[in-house]
């Protein structure tokens, strides 16, 4: 059985930072390209960033370009994501989604449950 | 980017009845070199991290029960679902992956009348 299981949210202080992590299991962990997506309360969802089987390729969205990182150790089968300089606007659930490619972002068919941030003073 | 636009934004259908949700890209995610429509459809329920339904524009996931379908292509997409069932009372979105960045839909909430 698939499992994500995403960690590490919580509040912090605008500017601030916060690492995110998604432990995966029941599949191929390396095979696989992995992404973040959030859900700002009450909205819509967010493509946030992506990033190939073998780490070498990364993608983001332009909100989040040059303050989050995303990246993968595929010995612990962990997906990460670093957010720098966080702004209040950042506050969302963030879901780990495993993608259905092996290198370019696509579609997913498995998502974590959740984990909050909350960007406030 | 590309722009993904749904419509309606809500919608009330009585139980048994037809729900129909549409889905506009503001350009063709139709790869013409393996003639496949980069779109996927999802299912969220309250409290609950998006499942799912299609992809393709019209392969549905495994699992996924027969009366969700999608149809469309180029710019212009479908998603309907036949004999609504109280358990398919949630909120709806559209995603492309024709190019990144990956950009979804406003989502549609589909209610019983």
């Amino acid at each position: 059985e698939v499992q994500l299981l995403e960690s590490g949210g919580g509040l912090v202080q605008p500017g601030g930072s916060l690492r995110l992590s998604c432990a995966a299991s029941g599949f191929t962990f390396s095979s696989y390209a992995m992404n973040w997506v959030r859900q700002a309360p009450g909205k819509g969802l967010e493509w946030v960033s992506g990033i190939s089987d073998s780490g070498d390729s990364t993608y983001y969205a332009d909100s989040v370009k040059g303050r989050f990182t995303i990246s993968r150790d595929n010995s612990k089968n962990t997906l990460y994501l670093q957010m720098n300089s966080l702004r209040a606007e950042d506050t969302a659930v963030y879901y780990c989604a495993k993608d259905l490619m092996s290198v370019v972002p696509s579609y997913f068919d498995y998502w974590g449950q959740g984990s909050l941030v909350t960007v406030s003073s | 980017d590309i722009v993904m636009t749904q419509s309606p934004d809500s919608l009330a259908v009585s139980l048994g009845e037809r729900a129909t949700i549409n889905c506009k890209s503001s350009q063709s995610v139709l790869y013409s070199s393996n003639n496949k429509n980069y779109l996927a459809w999802y299912q969220q329920k309250p409290g609950q991290p998006p499942k799912l339904l299609i992809y393709w524009a019209s392969t549905r996931e495994s699992g996924v029960p027969d009366r969700f379908s999608g149809s469309g292509s180029g710019t212009d997409f479908t998603l309907t679902i036949n004999n609504l069932q109280a358990e398919d009372v949630a909120v709806y979105y559209c995603q492309q992956y024709y190019s990144t960045p990956l950009t979804f839909g406003g989502g549609t909430k589909v209610e019983i009348k």
